[in-house]
């Protein structure tokens, strides 16, 4: 009950193209859904975030849609660039205790020119 | 941009050795976590510390890890007697008084021969 499943595993795209990321939850006391992207050697550095009570958020090229009732998020990234090539995690965090991140498996994303 | 760092960015070590990992959260936060990634797998939670003592910990965190905050800025995460499936890159995260967006360290590779 505490896994985030996200999909596909890998991802190729096409420069200008949309990379659409899916996550789904178990766990209905989850109430942040962030979305972090790492790079070779780096650490996970947070993109877009959302909370259940809306369905949409979008930040430039880079939205986050929610279906609450079917448990599921997606990231959707709109023109896809080369230097968007990275991992891409989908996490979520519930109401108690201090706020564990629960990662999903991750993404490799690979944006052709 | 306040960041979080970690040093170092690599320790090599030997079995059954202690090593300890150091991290130094960004200045007001007040929440403080350990994540490890295995090579090519998920971000894991390892543990949460709050106003000096641990908040939550993982399966993970057994009494071969433990966590201080020695002063007012580092926080460490010691493994006492290292094991060859410690092999990971460990992420130190903070967060501020909303607990929602951790910013995480660019991780310390840590290699048990």
């Amino acid at each position: 009950q505490q896994q985030v499943k996200q999909s596909p595993q890998s991802l190729i795209v096409q420069k200008g193209g949309i990379s659409i990321i899916n996550c789904a939850y178990e766990n209905t006391a989850f109430d942040y859904f962030p979305w972090y992207q790492q790079f070779p050697g780096k650490g996970p550095a947070l993109l877009i975030a959302i909370r259940p009570d809306v369905s949409e958020k979008k930040e430039g090229r880079f939205t986050i849609s929610f279906n609450k009732s079917a448990k599921q998020f997606s990231l959707h990234i709109m023109d896809s660039q080369p230097g968007d090539s990275a991992t891409y995690f989908c996490a979520a965090k519930g109401l108690s205790g201090y706020n564990k991140l629960i990662f999903g498996a991750g993404t490799r994303l690979a944006v052709h020119p | 941009e306040p960041e979080v760092t970690q040093t170092p960015s690599h320790q090599v070590t030997q079995m059954g050795q202690e090593v300890i990992l150091r991290c130094v959260p960004i200045s007001n936060h007040l929440y403080f976590y350990w994540y490890r990634q295995i090579l090519g797998q998920k971000v894991e939670f390892l543990v949460s510390f709050y106003n000096n003592e641990i908040s939550e910990k993982s399966e993970i965190f057994d009494d071969q890890f433990s966590v201080e905050r020695p002063d007012g800025s580092n926080f460490t995460l010691k493994i006492r007697s290292t094991k060859l499936e410690d092999s990971a890159m460990y992420f130190c995260a903070s967060s501020g008084d909303s607990q929602e967006t951790q910013y995480f360290g660019p991780g310390t590779r840590l290699l048990v021969l």
